[in-house]
């Protein structure tokens, strides 16, 4: 199956700094990425949709400022964290789809940050 | 009302057996459906998607009721490699190419 990679697979850093997370489909081109995120013992939550070249559009409650995504080309996906706080320790997931045929969206293993 | 919603379990069950999770979604006109398995600390992997005939992938069996708009998933000969979570997923209200999740129902099968 299509293979997505995130980096880093986990973080720590201190309250106030950013943290970029990156997602790349592996052997496939991405028109569309997904990021998630999932707290402790809850459901995964999507944060935004981006598709390449455009904006991506936010979920309700998710800031678009703290939160910024950039999809720049179509194995690649970013999310900065900006001014991280304790808060925003959680499981940080991106998906990707081709656009082609079916809906099946293929993850990535999953970026776990952790704010001190 | 929650979109996706799951009994969270856990199912304690012993090798060999057969056990059944349900789930319910209120988007009465969702089209896609799927099982997704996630294992603790990990991503989530698609088990399989649910059609409305049902559909089988060896010991697994998926039934889709769209009328009581509830999805099913039936493991037969439970293997100790089945413990995890099951995540119930269909596309969302707002955008059929947006999956929403259930909370998941965790599985534990036993020796």
């Amino acid at each position: 199956g299509a293979v997505v990679s995130q980096h880093p697979s986990w973080v720590i850093c201190k309250s106030g700094t950013s943290v970029k997370i990156e997602c790349r489909s592996l052997d496939f081109q991405a028109t569309t990425m997904f990021w998630y995120r999932q707290f402790p013992k809850q459901s995964l939550m999507l944060m935004a949709t981006s598709n390449e070249g455009s904006k991506a559009t936010y979920e309700q409650g998710v800031e678009k400022d703290k939160f910024l995504i950039n999809h720049a080309s179509l194995t690649l996906s970013t999310l900065t964290v900006t001014s991280a706080h304790p808060e925003d320790s959680s499981f940080y997931i991106c998906s990707a789809r081709s656009g082609q045929g079916h809906n099946e969206q293929f993850f990535g293993p999953g970026t776990r940050l952790t704010v001190l | 009302r929650k979109e996706v919603e799951q009994d969270p379990g856990p199912f304690n069950v012993p090798e060999g057996a057969t056990v059944a999770f349900n789930c319910t979604y209120s988007n009465s006109a969702s089209q896609s459906f799927f099982w997704y398995r996630q294992d603790c600390r990990k991503e989530p992997k698609l088990l399989m998607s649910v059609y409305s005939s049902g559909n089988e992938d060896g010991r697994f069996t998926a039934q889709l009721n769209r009328a009581s708009q509830y999805i099913s998933l039936l493991i037969r000969d439970s293997k100790l490699s089945d413990s995890a979570t099951y995540l119930c997923v269909v596309n969302g209200n707002t955008g059929f190419q947006k999956l929403v999740f259930g909370t998941g129902t965790r599985l534990l099968v036993s020796p």
